[in-house]
């Protein structure tokens, strides 16, 4: 069993759509948990952080982790199209900080 | 601040030569790592370090080293290269515990 799976997709939506991207985890022991988004040909970046069960919102993005059911979400409001890339659910753990990628998602928002 | 720096961006071997991918951060990070990501399967952990001369394998070492000599170097080297090895490399490191992983622009290898 994979420790993070993600629907690869592709997933694609109209402008304005609401988006729900979706992982599931394995490990218990997992505390922190990470949204990141990879533009083509770009190296992955940090789009949003979370610890606790619950949800963190920033701006048009609602991070979503349940702890119970080891279910983390990423919602996009009023979607755009930059917003238009993979998204890589990952979370982080151990002495040495690994960080566990699912296989990401590819979302394509059509103007 | 340049973050982590990738060299080279786009390379071609042939089966069986040797390379070394740069990577490098100014950052002061104690932990750097290597991942190669191929289509439709995510990032895998190649190589990682919790500070120099500290290195231990991920998830998918073989066919790869790697040196920490210092804080900032990161160098993955492929001594025998296999078409297998074809894939986007990325260097990452994290400045501390539960903090953000900083990536480079990635590494495009192809061997043939």
């Amino acid at each position: 069993q994979k420790e993070v799976e993600q629907d690869p997709g592709p997933l694609s939506v109209p402008e304005g759509a609401i988006v729900s991207l979706n992982c599931t985890y394995s490990n218990s022991a997992f505390q922190y948990f990470m949204w990141y988004r990879q533009y083509s040909r770009k190296g992955p970046e940090l789009l949003m952080y979370t610890y606790s069960s619950g949800n963190k919102e920033d701006g048009r993005f609602t991070a979503q982790v349940d702890k119970s059911s080891k279910y983390i979400s990423l919602f996009i409001r009023d979607s755009q199209p930059s917003d238009s890339a993979t998204y890589l659910c990952a979370t982080l753990s151990g002495g040495y900080q690994k960080v566990t990628f699912g296989t990401g998602t590819k979302l394509q928002v059509i103007p | 601040n340049a973050g982590v720096t990738q060299t080279p961006k786009f390379r071609i071997l042939k089966i069986g030569q040797s390379m070394t991918l740069q990577c490098t951060q100014d950052m002061n990070h104690n932990y750097m790592y290597w991942y190669r990501q191929d289509p439709g399967m995510g990032l895998k952990l190649i190589y990682y370090s919790v500070g120099a001369g500290i290195t231990d394998k991920g998830e998918v070492p073989n066919g790869y080293n790697v040196s920490r000599s210092t804080t900032e170097d990161f160098p993955l080297r492929l001594e025998l290269a296999a078409p297998s090895q074809t894939s986007v490399y990325f260097c990452a490191s994290i400045g501390g515990v539960n903090t953000e992983a900083f990536f480079g622009q990635g590494t495009r290898l192809t061997v043939v």
